[in-house]
């Protein structure tokens, strides 16, 4: 079963707005967390990453939250712009299982100028 | 949902032998199966695209005698790391793409000893 679930395959906003994608996960175990993007033909990339000792984690446009209570992240930018289209995944790992990672299918995300 | 099941979690070999690693699509068939490998700073590179019944594509640097891909069944792909050497250990990570996005199986953590 999914343990990292993103529930929106796709999401648009408009250039300037703010953006908000979620991700929800059901293994309390989950202690770390990530937020990837991914261009076409390519790899996933690394965006930002929290751990469960946090409950936000801010770097320049992007803005990860981490509610532990309700095992839900998002991943905020803003403003939102063109180049910020792409596929988001979310990711995460537990140290006890020696950091696999864990998948949500992702949200495309579209920013229209 | 759509689930990639990957084996094994977590390898160590010796330097010189190979090692086989799976990933089975369940409850749907995956025609192409990418293979990733994680580098530092989190992000995955894409090493091939694994497509049922034909060739692998590997990506530029990637030595396709060395990881070897094969795609014989619509639900398992396989990727062998032959004569594996010390810089060979990484994190492997399998993905496909059903209805609901990307699946992405649940990682490999290779060491060679």
């Amino acid at each position: 079963d999914q343990q990292v679930k993103q529930n929106s395959p796709s999401l648009s906003v408009q250039e300037g707005r703010i953006s908000i994608l979620n991700c929800d996960y059901t293994n309390s175990m989950f202690d770390y967390f990530l937020w990837y993007k991914k261009y076409p033909a390519e790899g996933p990339t690394f965006l930002i990453s929290i751990s469960s000792i946090k409950d936000k984690n801010e770097d320049g446009r992007f803005t990860v939250f981490l509610n532990k209570s309700a095992k839900h992240l998002s991943l905020h930018i803003v403003p939102s712009q063109p180049g910020d289209s792409a596929v988001y995944f979310c990711a995460a790992s537990a140290r006890d299982t020696g950091n696999q990672f864990y998948f949500g299918t992702g949200t495309s995300l579209t920013v229209i100028p | 949902g759509a689930v990639v099941s990957q084996h094994p979690s977590r390898v160590i070999c010796k330097s010189g032998t190979s090692v086989k690693i799976e990933c089975r699509s369940l409850d749907f068939q995956a025609t192409t199966m990418f293979w990733y490998r994680q580098f530092p700073k989190q992000s995955l590179m894409l090493m091939a695209t694994s497509n049922e019944g034909s060739k692998a594509t590997y990506e530029q640097g990637v030595e396709k005698d060395k990881f070897l891909i094969n795609h014989a069944s619509l639900t398992l792909s396989t990727l062998t790391v032959t004569s594996a050497h010390p810089e060979d250990s990484s994190f492997y990570i399998c993905s496909a793409y059903a209805r609901a996005g990307y699946t992405f199986g649940s990682g490999t953590r290779l060491t060679v000893v």
